[in-house]
């Protein structure tokens, strides 16, 4: 147990639709991180926040967006839901801002999102 | 463009022998590489990492070599076990920055 939850565990959804991913942190940790693991791709970074900021970007689509709350947990919100958005989406934590490249990540469950 | 590629999807090792799990890189700019293990139904499990500086890292069964001029890293499991059975992800990131790019993974089954 890595101690970073995620709920759903799984979502069914339909095309159109927007759906929203949540996240907490291991105690302690200040940053958060998405990803996006397709069936033929590897884990894909989507974005990072650290303390309620947004700190970096990845390959995020623009119907995507995220944010982190004073309790440092996190949601992921998709909207105008396509079926290539089926993935299984894993957040991440790790203690400090990534300055430091050492800091290692933490991945939680993950949520696996069904889109027919 | 894929910058950390995992090019064999799997792998078949007897349990006691060496498993060798390879990765290669594109991207100059990386200074930190990381592995990670995933079982089924599981988020991926942080297993060993190595800076730029180091050319090897060991931990225990895991060893971790870095050629940098070959823009290569392998990950050495020895002796391999049958819980090794996972899929493995190489990951990378640059200097200062935390965003990490991760390979396909390989899958390894130990057989007893």
């Amino acid at each position: 147990d890595s101690g970073v939850t995620q709920t759903p565990k799984h979502l069914i959804t339909a095309t159109g639709q927007r759906v929203t991913l949540r996240c907490s942190p291991r105690s302690g940790d200040l940053s958060v991180y998405w990803y996006q693991q397709s069936l033929d791709q590897g884990l894909q970074f989507l974005i990072q926040y650290y303390n309620g900021e947004e700190r970096a970007k990845g390959n995020i689509l623009e119907r995507f967006s995220a944010q982190q709350f004073p309790d440092l947990h996190s949601e992921l919100n998709l909207s105008s839901l396509e079926l290539g958005d089926s993935a299984l989406y894993f957040c991440a934590s790790s203690v400090e801002a990534g300055g430091l490249a050492t800091d290692t990540q933490y991945f939680g469950p993950g949520t696996r999102l069904t889109v027919l | 463009d894929q910058q950390v590629k995992q090019n064999s999807p799997s792998l078949s090792v007897q349990e006691g022998r060496i498993s060798i799990l390879n990765c290669d890189y594109t991207n100059s700019m990386f200074d930190y590489f990381l592995w990670y293990k995933k079982y089924p139904a599981e988020g991926p499990t942080f297993l060993i990492s190595i800076s730029s500086i180091k050319d090897k890292n060991e931990d225990g069964r895991f060893t971790v070599f870095l050629n940098k001029s070959a823009k290569h890293l392998s990950l050495h499991i020895v002796p391999s076990q049958p819980g090794d059975s996972a899929v493995y992800f190489c990951a990378a990131s640059p200097a200062g920055n935390s965003k990490l790019t991760f390979g396909k993974g390989i899958t390894l089954s130990v057989r007893p």
